[in-house]
């Protein structure tokens, strides 16, 4: 069975601080990707990032950087320098093997970024 | 690219009626649709995986002849709460999954912005 670990619930910071977020998943499959998504108060989730299992290079984007770690099954995210507008509730995902064609996610139980000004 | 809406955004209506939730895929074809349900503060439960031209898969738990789920075309999927009741009241979320080699990340699931469902 799949399972997505997010140990923080809660994090607040102020603004131009940096924060990482913690995601550990569970997993017997060889292939599989990881997800983050970000849900600002709106409802939308937003597509961050999709990273293979087999890929193990980070991967920064602007102020956006993640950390895979397949040794520890961790695949951490860390704003940099972070603003008021990064508030959001952060969900990482597992899915299922690549060559399933279903792809279901296994979503963690979220984290919720305050950033305050 | 890889959009995806949802209509209605909000919805209120009394106990007893039908509702019809939309999702769309706008610029991308998806034979794979899914929905979710989200209570507050928590994460998103996957209640069902819609296939193009085929019945719906259903979580367990989650009764098939409450939630009605019609995917009739590559672009849209729809899902109907029948005989509403409070307990349905929450914020229902469709994500579409992107296949073929147009988009950036093949094999994503992108989200509709959601449906807030508040029944009297």
């Amino acid at each position: 069975a799949q399972k997505v670990t997010q140990a923080q619930t809660e994090i607040s910071v102020v603004e131009k601080e940096d924060v990482t977020l913690d995601c550990v998943y569970e997993t017997r499959d060889t292939t599989y990707y990881l997800f983050w998504y970000k849900q600002p108060p709106s409802g939308e989730l937003v597509f961050l990032i999709r990273r293979n299992s087999f890929d193990e290079q980070n991967e920064i984007s602007g102020r956006y950087s993640w950390n895979f770690q397949k040794s520890t099954s961790s695949f951490n995210f860390t704003i940099t320098a972070s603003q008021v507008v990064d508030s959001a509730v952060y969900f990482c995902a597992l899915s299922d093997p690549i060559n399933n064609a279903g792809n279901m996610l296994t979503f963690g139980g979220g984290t919720r970024l305050m950033v305050k000004p | 690219g890889a959009v995806v809406s949802q209509h209605p955004s909000r919805v209120i209506c009394k106990s007893g009626t039908s509702v019809k939730i939309e999702c769309r895929s706008l610029d991308f074809q998806a034979t794979t649709m899914f929905w979710y349900r989200q209570f507050p503060k928590q994460s998103l439960m996957l209640m069902a995986t819609s296939n193009e031209g085929s019945k719906a898969t259903y979580e367990q738990g989650v009764e098939k002849d409450k939630f009605l789920i019609n995917h009739a075309s590559l672009t849209l999927s729809t899902l109907t709460v029948t005989s509403a009741h409070p307990e349905d009241s929450s914020f229902y979320i469709c994500s579409a999954r992107t296949s073929g080699a147009l988009t950036s990340f093949t094999d994503t699931q992108y989200f509709g912005p959601g449906t807030r469902l508040t029944v009297l």
